[in-house]
């Protein structure tokens, strides 16, 4: 089955810095990778996926890069802003999509 | 437009007791339905998968159970409560044979005393 490995576990920025997390996934048949962030005592939200057909996404201050060869996705954040603390995780799918297993999490602190 | 409810939004229960917890989504059809667990530490855990109405995968042996009585009613059950169980439940959505987003509730956390 899938198998996905998020890091730092935890992250502390300045405010205007740039944050970087990194995943890797183990099934090769994956295709999508989507993002979540998780504000406290709240479900996650979706805020960028990538598909297989591109290596690289950008959404304002938010990017995703994706190297299918190695199997490793990144999230990038810049000129952060203490709101964009939270916790973050990685996905990617199982039994062809039906399913998504997430990494552990990454809490990044955001400090002004 | 989708929404997604999950209730209780917070439960303390004495270990052996039973559990259900609820998540209906409205505005779509036929979605696929999940529940998740967060416990302390963040990690997000998948524990129940379903494609349809009486159509429940389970991911990992547990204490606890699921069922979809009908297209957009997801419930999670205990029959005893054990001290392991406690933790943040999330409920969640995604439209049928897609790899798009997965939509959350916003979670019932569990307490078990």
């Amino acid at each position: 089955g899938e198998n996905v490995e998020q890091h730092p576990s935890t992250l502390s920025v300045q405010e205007g810095d740039s944050a970087v997390i990194k995943c890797t996934y183990s099934d090769s048949a994956s295709n999508y990778f989507p993002w979540y962030k998780q504000e406290l005592g709240k479900g996650p939200q979706l805020i960028i996926d990538i598909r297989s057909n591109v290596g690289e996404k950008k959404d304002q201050r938010i990017a995703v890069t994706l190297n299918k060869t190695a199997k490793h996705f990144s999230l990038h954040i810049t000129e952060t802003q203490p709101e964009d603390s939270a916790v973050y995780f990685c996905a990617a799918p199982y039994n062809q999509g039906g399913k998504l297993i997430f990494g552990q999490g990454t809490e990044l602190s955001v400090k002004p | 437009s989708q929404t997604i409810h999950q209730w209780p939004a917070t439960l303390v229960q004495p270990v052996g007791s039973p559990l259900s917890l609820e998540c209906t989504v409205e505005g779509t059809s036929n979605p696929n339905l999940y529940w998740y667990r967060q416990a302390a530490g963040r990690g997000l855990q998948l524990l129940f998968y379903s494609v349809g109405i009486g159509q429940i995968s389970s991911e990992v042996p547990q204490n606890l159970s699921a069922s979809r009585p009908q297209d957009r009613q997801f419930i999670l059950s205990s029959k005893k409560l054990l001290l392991s169980d406690s933790g943040f439940y999330l409920c969640a959505w995604r439209r049928l044979a897609t790899t798009g987003e997965l939509f959350f509730g916003e979670g019932s956390r569990l307490t078990v005393l």
